[in-house]
């Protein structure tokens, strides 16, 4: 059980251009979903937290018009990374929750970005 | 604020070593702590946690002791694989319960 998906697993794009990550979550309803940026050989920066039916919360620093969260079911959040540049390029991990307030996060397999 | 720290990598082990990878934390008072594995190419899966003082997580032969006198998770495995080889990261929920916080994480690379 606890199951999260994402899609695509890999995606190139070009500069301007820009790219939707879906993550859903398979067996259970996720209330809560968290999006990530990990880069190479460092920890998870945890971009914004997604509740369903309302704006995700972003974190300090992240800018919220460039990645759009939109998490408009209990299964399902994507996020846009708009007008993508090289410097976007990244691995996006997603994670959710069963529940507001549980700890415990599953996490999706994660979704690697090259923007050219 | 809450924070995590990990023993920094990468550990090299032969196969059939013992393995520790150290965590300590700050926190207010006494939150879950949790072990995360990231392999290759793949996102994080919860490897065990532990909910209050001196429980004992344990799962595919990893163990870790919650110890609030040092305020430590310490990761142990008595006898690595290849397999094992991977990031390891320690985790405490922050922001009221919500978020995780992660360690930096320990790549261990487990060697034949």
């Amino acid at each position: 059980g606890a199951v999260v998906s994402q899609h695509p697993s890999w995606v190139i794009c070009k500069s301007g251009t820009s790219v939707k990550i879906e993550c859903r979550s398979l067996d259970f309803q996720a209330t809560t979903m968290f999006w990530y940026r990990q880069f190479p050989k460092q920890s998870l920066m945890l971009m914004a937290t997604s509740n369903e039916g309302s704006k995700a919360t972003y974190e300090q620093g992240v800018e919220k018009d460039k990645f759009l969260i939109n998490h408009a079911s209990l299964t399902l959040s994507t996020l846009t990374v708009t007008s993508a540049h090289p410097e976007d390029s990244s691995f996006y991990i997603c994670s959710a929750t069963p529940g507001r307030g549980r700890e415990t996060q599953y996490f999706g397999p994660g979704t690697r970005l090259l923007v050219l | 604020g809450d924070s995590v720290t990990q023993m920094e990598g990468p550990v090299t082990l032969s196969e059939e070593a013992f393995l520790t990878i150290n965590c300590t934390y700050t926190a207010t008072g006494y939150p879950s702590l949790f072990w995360y594995v990231q392999y290759p190419g793949e996102g994080l899966q919860l490897l065990l946690k532990a909910t209050k003082a001196d429980d004992k997580g344990s799962n595919k032969g990893f163990e870790a002791t919650y110890r609030k006198e040092t305020t430590s998770f310490h990761l142990e495995k008595g006898s690595v694989q290849v397999s094992d080889s991977a990031v390891y990261f320690c985790a405490l929920p922050t922001g009221g319960g919500n978020k995780l916080t992660f360690g930096t994480g320990t790549q261990l690379k487990v060697e034949l």
